[in-house]
């Protein structure tokens, strides 16, 4: 069964960066993109980009551009969101999920809780 | 534009049906797909492709699409159903974007 799998919960302070990682099992990682979603606390999802696996291609939102860079590494089925210069304001849950199939499968992380505070 | 409006709150007693809009340019051209989220947990898909559910997904639950709104339709709903629920749907640029999401009661 497909399983994504995220790091642990982060503690940060503003100015630094942040890499969550997401383990990808039970189908073939090059197959399918990964997307990030971010959830701030009591708030609604934010979709952040997505990485094809593939091609290392990536797709950010506007809001995200410059701060936030997708990589993956396919000998480990594993993708990563690296974060930078984290404000405050960043103090969420990200989610990596992987839309697939026709579109019935949208599979998601646990989630990543990522605390920045001095 | 690429911004998805939802109603933020909808509430049901249980046995009636709720039903949650989604509207955008968007979602003229493009698949609206829908997912619960329960307090503490990873969101849940529960329509995609506007009308379809995947499996698994109560028959309670539909979608439908008109123009540039899609609305989601829990006939009967249940206690177990009070949940957030969000559309979500890829603008032309093949960028992702989730409406503001929407608390659905049901007492």
């Amino acid at each position: 069964q497909v399983q994504l799998v995220q790091s642990g919960a982060e503690v940060k302070k503003p100015g630094a960066s942040v890499k969550v990682s997401c383990k990808a099992s039970g189908y073939t990682f090059t197959g399918y993109y990964m997307h990030w979603v971010r959830q701030a606390p009591g708030q609604g999802l934010e979709w952040m980009g997505w990485i094809n696996p593939n091609s290392g291609a990536t797709n950010y939102a506007q809001k995200f551009q410059g701060r936030v860079t997708m990589t993956r590494d396919t000998s480990v089925s594993t993708a990563y969101m690296d974060l930078s210069r984290l404000r405050s304001d960043d103090t969420a849950v990200f989610y990596c999920a992987s839309p697939q199939g026709d579109g019935s499968g949208f599979f998601w992380g646990q989630g990543t809780l990522v605390t920045v505070s001095s | 534009s690429y911004e998805l409006t939802q109603p933020s709150s909808v509430s049901v007693s249980p046995g009636q049906t709720a039903r949650i809009t989604c509207s955008g340019d968007v979602l003229a051209k493009k698949y609206a797909r829908w997912f619960q989220q329960k307090p503490g947990q990873a969101p849940v898909l529960v329509i995609y492709k506007d009308s379809e559910r995947p499996s698994g997904i109560p028959e309670r639950f539909s979608g439908s699409s008109s123009g540039t709104t899609v609305t989601l339709t829990i006939s009967g709903a249940q206690v177990e159903d009070e949940a957030d629920y969000y559309c979500y749907s890829a603008a032309d640029n093949n960028r992702g974007v989730f409406g503001g999401g929407t608390k659905l009661t049901v007492l």
